[in-house]
């Protein structure tokens, strides 16, 4: 079964970048299937961010494009997701996720790990 | 974007008794091509990731209670425990797949 663990720095600057890592345990980045990064605010509710191929295809929010970034490194089996320009509005817990297909839902989730915009 | 909005917000059931959440779309999410609601459900306990209960609106995720059910299609879709369980207290989300962005509905808090 696979697992996913997210990992990360909790706490960013307002105006920094916020750089997270999902590493994939018990299966292959390159399985075909489709990895996203998905976040929860304080409120409790959840938005997609994007999402990656282990070819290095993305698709990604609108919302958020034009400050993300996600990459896969397949040598490591793990993916990551950058953010650029953050501000406490991008204070959430980031949860990665396997797709099951491109742009579908979402069968596996890591724990999920909590990051703070403060200064 | 697609909206999707559940209601209630919240609902205290006594254990046995069903449980019924809805989830509107702002548009439909039935794929004319294959004729399949492009819909999923996510439980959510306290302190944990949100788990995949439902997906093309009605199939079972493998290891789901068969208490947990989904129906609907178009823009009205409903997830329905049968019976419920002291496990079963949770938040529960629709999110659909319809195209990007994926977007997830408000949850519903179910209790006791």
């Amino acid at each position: 079964q696979v697992r996913l663990q997210e990992s990360g720095p909790g706490l960013v600057k307002p105006s920094g970048t916020l750089s997270l890592t999902c590493a994939v345990s018990g299966g292959s980045i390159s399985s075909g299937n489709w990895w996203s990064w998905v976040r929860q605010t304080p409120e409790k509710a959840l938005e997609w961010i994007g999402e990656i191929y282990h070819s290095g295809s993305t698709n990604y929010n609108p919302s958020l494009k034009s400050r993300v970034s996600i990459s896969v490194d397949k040598s490591k089996n793990q993916f990551a997701l950058k953010v650029t320009s953050v501000t406490a509005a991008d204070t959430a817990i980031y949860y990665c996720a396997r797709d099951i297909i491109r742009g579908g839902w979402f069968d596996s989730w890591g724990q999920g790990i909590l990051v703070t915009v403060s200064s | 974007d697609i909206v999707l909005t559940q209601s209630p917000d919240s609902l205290a059931v006594a254990l046995g008794e069903r449980a019924t959440i809805n989830c509107k779309s702002s548009q439909s999410v039935l794929y004319n091509s294959n004729n399949k609601n492009y819909l999923a459900w996510y439980q959510q306990k306290s302190g944990q990731p949100p788990k995949l209960l439902i997906y093309w609106a009605s199939t079972r995720e493998s290891g789901v209670p068969d208490r947990f059910s989904g129906s609907g299609s178009g823009t009205d879709f409903t997830l329905t425990i049968s019976s419920l369980q002291a496990e079963d207290v949770a938040v529960y989300y629709c999110q659909h797949y319809y195209g990007t962005p994926l977007t997830f509905g408000g949850g519903t808090k179910v209790e006791i």
